[in-house]
């Protein structure tokens, strides 16, 4: 998986809980995505970053914040989590060229 | 907007046979196109990527794809499968210097023996 780890890799919460989940690489690499992988959906962005403190928002940003205060970690934040937010998170990293690399995914769970 | 279409959502096929797994895209810019697998339970991993050149890319597996402007198509293709390729496929294309990327709703390939 390209030196890229996700934690948790399983979590179950409660609806209106917050939600941290982490993606760590040790690929010094510049570009950090989060995508959200749904049945029928594929994946889809929900927020990247290009550099320390910067970021962006991608497809589908709602409900969702992220921060990345060094290269190698970025974190994806639910603040109030819902049922709708039930899905499995991959976190990507690029080292600016146009290929992304996968992390092993989060399946979260909130009832 | 910029738009992925995988229109089977699933392919049987028998092991030994020849597959074709399509992908079309729309796109009025150019573009970097990629076929990504997905084991079960697991992360993607990168079978091939179309950016510039010749339009027959060939990838791991034994997979290759064929880019057709103006077909806007992306199809991926390998003459014999095994057991082992029974897993789930996504088209991906970006297209800007974000290299964001935009998927496909992904196919799965069950191969049967």
């Amino acid at each position: 998986d390209a030196g890229i780890t996700q934690s948790p890799r399983h979590k179950v919460t409660e609806t209106g809980t917050p939600v941290t989940l982490r993606c760590h690489q040790t690929e010094n690499h510049r570009y950090m995505y989060w995508y959200r992988q749904d049945p029928g959906h594929g994946l889809r962005l929900i927020h990247y970053s290009y550099g320390v403190k910067d970021t962006d928002k991608g497809e589908v940003s709602d409900g969702y914040s992220v921060s990345r205060s060094k290269t190698e970690d970025f974190l994806l934040t639910l603040e109030s989590a819902t049922s709708s937010q039930t899905s499995v998170y991959f976190c990507a990293i690029s080292d600016g060229e146009e290929t992304q690399y996968f992390g092993p995914g989060t399946r979260l769970l909130v009832l | 907007a910029q738009s992925v279409t995988q229109l089977d959502s699933q392919v049987p096929v028998f092991e030994e046979a020849p597959v074709e797994l399509r992908c079309n895209y729309s796109s009025s810019v150019s573009v970097y196109l990629f076929w990504y697998v997905q084991y079960p339970n697991q992360g993607l991993q990168l079978l091939l990527k179309y950016l510039s050149g010749s339009t027959l890319v060939k990838g791991i597996n034994g997979f290759e794809a064929e880019f057709n402007k103006s077909q806007t198509s992306f199809h991926l293709r390998k003459p014999s499968v095994h057991i082992s390729d029974t897993a789930e496929y996504f088209c991906a294309v970006s297209m800007d210097s974000s290299y964001k990327l935009i998927f496909g709703s992904g196919t799965r390939l069950l191969v049967r023996p």
